[in-house]
């Protein structure tokens, strides 16, 4: 069975800095999607960016990046110049053959102005 | 991006009595509906899986006779929750593919439904 992981309950970065989230999965699979979403205050689920497994370039989406390490099974989410609105629950995300999508358990995004 | 309308947003009842939420999508062909739970501060948890004309998938615990999910078409997709007791006071969120745009797996959300069971 796939799982997903992130080790960070909660984080905070300074405003204008930038912070990397950290997620790692687990799954048999060689072919994948990974997703990082986003969920404000609103709890509206937004997605910030996804990546194919069979691609080896990080994908990249304005001040968003990812680290992928197909090998460590590691999907870490970068944000550049951090804003206030970027304050939300961010979850890492994991798709399949089998079409469901698995979330990680979440972590807490705090921006200090 | 396609867009995904659920309603209500937010719903109080009394023990015992039932809920429907409906989700609908607006713009895009949904055949698979994927209905989460989500508890403060905790993650999307799948309850089930429907797909348009036929049975829901339940995942291990979902008790299907409680939560019952109707797939009636490619663009509606229901969860009514049955005799509903205060612990199923919670967040449900609606969700589907857009396989036709080709984007690999990704989510498209309702804004999500709070209940709350007195």
């Amino acid at each position: 069975a796939q799982t997903v992981t992130q080790s960070q309950p909660e984080m905070s970065v300074q405003e204008a800095e930038t912070v990397t989230l950290s997620c790692t999965y687990d799954t048999s699979e060689s072919d994948y999607y990974l997703f990082w979403y986003k969920q404000p205050p609103s709890r509206q689920m937004i997605l910030v960016i996804r990546q194919e497994a069979y691609k080896q370039q990080n994908a990249t989406e304005n001040r968003f990046s990812v680290n992928f390490q197909k090998a460590a099974k590691s999907f870490s989410l970068k944000i550049s110049d951090s804003q206030l609105g970027d304050a939300a629950m961010y979850f890492c995300s994991f798709s399949g053959s089998y079409d469901k999508v698995i979330f990680g358990p979440g972590t807490s995004l705090s921006v200090i102005p | 991006g396609a867009v995904v309308s659920q309603h209500p947003s937010w719903v109080i009842c009394k023990s015992g009595t039932s809920v429907k939420i409906e989700c609908r999508s607006l713009d895009f062909q949904a055949t698979t509906m994927f209905w989460y739970r989500q508890f403060p501060k905790q993650s999307l948890m799948l309850m089930a899986t429907s797909n348009e004309g036929s049975k829901a998938t339940y995942e291990q615990g979902v008790e299907k006779d409680k939560f019952l999910i109707n797939h009636a078409s490619l663009t509606l997709s229901t969860l009514t929750v049955t005799s509903a007791h205060p612990e199923d006071s919670s967040f449900y969120i609606c969700s589907a593919p857009d396989a036709s745009r080709g984007h690999g797996g990704e989510l498209f959300f309702g804004e999500g439904s709070r209940l709350t069971v007195l």
